[in-house]
């Protein structure tokens, strides 16, 4: 059982729709970060959630942290197709400063 | 800042050899963390340092798997009698003390054949 779980796994779409990928969890996260791969590359990181209800915005991204900080969401607004690439969220189960548990991540695909 | 350095990017081996990757964090970073990542999937945590102590080894896969960080900067991670199922990325990750956000190399993608 994976302790993130991230959905959907694939999303196909054209430019310039919307879109909302979810990270859930049954356990409280201290923190949550999302991070943005592409192939043969490391993650980069989006941004870190930290407060629950919190919600912050990168350009045409917006992050949400649950109410009871187990879950997470990213919609993509206006989608193009510099924004394709596994997205992933990870975080700390209980804070602590060890390694990240991560989900297995939305592979998003934008097409022109 | 030049980030967080892995050498090599590309590794081939025969099964049965051993091999080593190198980790170089930012440079102020006291923290550095190792994880595999195989295809379809997350990055899997294996094993971190503070400074040169190794806090938590109890994740790394098996008793061929091990690391170092001898002086607290650069680490290694070997794995000896390699193992096709050995086969994926490894990455490298840094962070400091004061700000608990983990920064992730390019990795080093290991073929085992």
């Amino acid at each position: 059982t994976q302790l993130l779980e991230q959905s959907p796994q694939f999303l196909s779409i054209q430019e310039g729709e919307n879109l909302t990928v979810y990270c859930n969890s049954s356990s409280v996260f201290s923190s949550l970060q999302w991070y943005r791969q592409e192939p043969g590359e490391g993650p980069v990181l989006l941004v870190t959630v930290v407060t629950g209800g919190e919600v912050k915005k990168l350009k045409r991204l917006t992050f949400q942290f649950g109410d009871a900080r187990k879950d997470s969401s990213l919609h993509i607004t206006a989608a193009q197709p510099g924004d394709t690439g596994l997205y992933l969220c990870a975080g700390h189960p209980g804070g602590g400063a060890d390694g990240l548990t991560f989900g297995k991540g939305t592979h998003l695909i934008i097409q022109p | 800042d030049t980030g967080v350095s892995q050498d090599p990017r590309h590794k081939i081996t025969k099964r049965g050899q051993n091999v080593t990757f190198r980790c170089d964090p930012i440079s102020e970073h006291n923290r550095l963390y190792w994880y595999r990542q195989t295809l379809g999937q997350g990055p899997e945590f294996l094993t971190y340092f503070q400074n040169e102590a190794q806090l938590e080894k109890s994740r790394l896969l098996s008793d061929r798997f091990s690391a170092e960080r001898p002086k607290g900067s650069f680490s290694t991670l070997e794995i000896q009698r390699t193992e096709q199922g050995d086969s994926a990325m490894y990455l490298c990750a840094s962070s400091s003390r004061a700000k608990n956000i983990q920064y992730f190399g390019a990795g080093t993608r290991l073929s085992v054949l």
